[in-house]
């Protein structure tokens, strides 16, 4: 089946940083990643969609200038927390969406678990 | 390597009950999760096993074995609107996702 990598899968850093996290399609053409936030043992928040080579469309309630997202190729997408605050830590999963033959497929990726001190 | 099975599509009838499985090899394991996906939307959130047993919510329950490495979904008085795909996902020892490739369930009147 089609491959979904996140790195990095965990990453801790100080308040006030950046950090950068790097969704990739491994071996098919996404052309849709979405980006999630999991609450602890609970469901996933959809952040934001982003189809290559356009504007990501954020879902109500997120900071677009906090939660910058790229999505330059179609099998890569970035996605930055800036100035990254306490309550930012959380476990950040990507998924990308493929297109076989019509039916829409969307593949998940292990997720990226971040840390702010 | 790490392994999630579920399978790809399964039918059933409005009204009936549906047994969705799910068996699981991992590097560790620190909790199961099924969610459901309707096409189009994002996945929502159905359970959560970390223990043995049967939990129950509802029309829906799960249950879970670890020394089995299995779940299952099960789903009783099935409607219409339980049409859609439902993953199964375990958290390893790394606190990472693996994700299974999703059961499409075809509910016809």
């Amino acid at each position: 089946g089609a491959v979904v990598s996140q790195h990095p899968s965990r990453v801790i850093c100080k308040s006030g940083t950046s950090v950068k996290i790097e969704c990739r399609s491994l071996d098919f053409q996404a052309t849709t990643m979405f980006w999630y936030r999991q609450f602890p043992k609970k469901s996933l928040m959809l952040m934001a969609t982003s189809n290559e080579g356009s504007k990501a469309t954020y879902e109500q309630g997120v900071e677009k200038d906090k939660f910058l997202i790229n999505h330059a190729s179609l099998t890569l997408s970035t996605l930055t927390v800036t100035s990254a605050h306490p309550e930012d830590s959380s476990f950040y999963i990507c998924s990308a969406k493929t297109e076989t033959s019509g039916m829409d497929e969307q593949f998940f990726g292990p997720g990226t678990r971040l840390t702010v001190l | 390597g790490q392994n999630i099975d579920q399978p790809t599509e399964m039918t059933a009838t409005e009204g009936a009950i549906v047994q969705i499985n799910c068996t699981y090899q991992t590097s560790g394991f620190n909790g199961l999760f099924w969610y459901q996906q309707h096409a189009g939307e994002a996945p929502t959130f159905l359970s959560y096993n970390v223990l043995d047993g049967l939990e129950e919510k509802g029309r829906f329950s799960s249950f879970l074995s670890r020394s089995k490495g299995y779940s299952y979904l099960l789903l009783k008085e099935l409607q219409m609107k339980d049409s859609a795909s439902y993953l199964c996902a375990v958290m390893d020892s790394n606190y990472q996702l693996i994700w299974g490739a999703g059961t499409k369930l075809i509910i016809k009147p």
